[in-house]
């Protein structure tokens, strides 16, 4: 199993671009989640689906949207990105093991908006 | 918004020493969570932790949740520095949003050789 991957791994992008962060899992995990990780922040929420066709609002939804029409992809999109959304970006799917649900993370995309 | 206040942000010793990292929040959890993440690659899940005063032992990691479910605790004896890295803890509310996780902000810790 390859487990959550993340296309791509690096992007640079000019102020008010467009793109596609691609997440896939192979682990059939129901849930999926979008976070951004910044120094100093921690890891924050961007949306998330509990089921395909499903996606919901985290945290920090402001100039993001998601889809999830497969069960096994979950895509973020950045309409017109901004230097605010330099980050580095997490996908993640969870399932419930044991007492609660456990969350494996994909390696990461770089972002960078100048 | 609910936080995770987890302390200290940055933590500096030699291989051997004994280490606490905390994290505390005002609000119950329904559960929580400690991942430790690796520079360049995504948080990897160590323990969850469910009732009130139980305790996890992981190697020389032990996990303590608080009798209240208010705070938790991770101790790591004689350190190794294969034992660097960011400590994020990790909980979750009962109730709306309980699918979500809400993360501290994290433990940087170096282990010097």
């Amino acid at each position: 199993n390859a487990g959550v991957t993340q296309t791509p791994k690096f992007r640079v992008l000019k102020t008010g671009q467009s793109m596609t962060l691609l997440c896939a899992q192979d682990m059939n995990h129901e849930y999926m989640y979008w976070y951004r990780q910044d120094p100093g922040m921690g890891l924050r929420l961007i949306h998330y689906s509990v089921g395909e066709g499903t996606t919901a609002k985290g945290e920090v939804p402001d100039g993001y949207n998601v889809s999830r029409l497969k069960k096994q992809n979950f895509l973020l999109g950045l309409e017109s990105a901004a230097p605010s959304q330099t980050s580095v970006y997490f996908c993640a799917s969870s399932y419930f093991r044991g007492s609660d649900y456990e969350q494996y993370f994909g390696p990461g995309t770089r972002l960078t908006v100048t | 918004t609910q936080l995770l206040e987890q302390s200290p942000q940055f933590l500096s010793i030699q291989e051997g020493e004994n280490l606490t990292v905390y994290c505390n929040s005002s609000s119950v959890f329904s559960s929580l969570q400690w991942y430790r993440q690796e520079p360049g690659e995504g948080p990897v899940l160590l323990v969850t932790v469910v009732t009130g005063g139980e305790v996890k032992k992981l190697k020389r990691l032990t996990f303590q949740f608080g009798d209240a479910r208010k705070d938790s605790s991770l101790h790591i004896t004689a350190a190794q520095p294969g034992d660097t890295g960011l400590y994020l803890c990790a909980g979750r509310y009962s109730g709306a949003g309980s699918y979500q996780l809400t993360f501290g902000k994290g433990t940087k810790l170096s282990v010097i050789p």
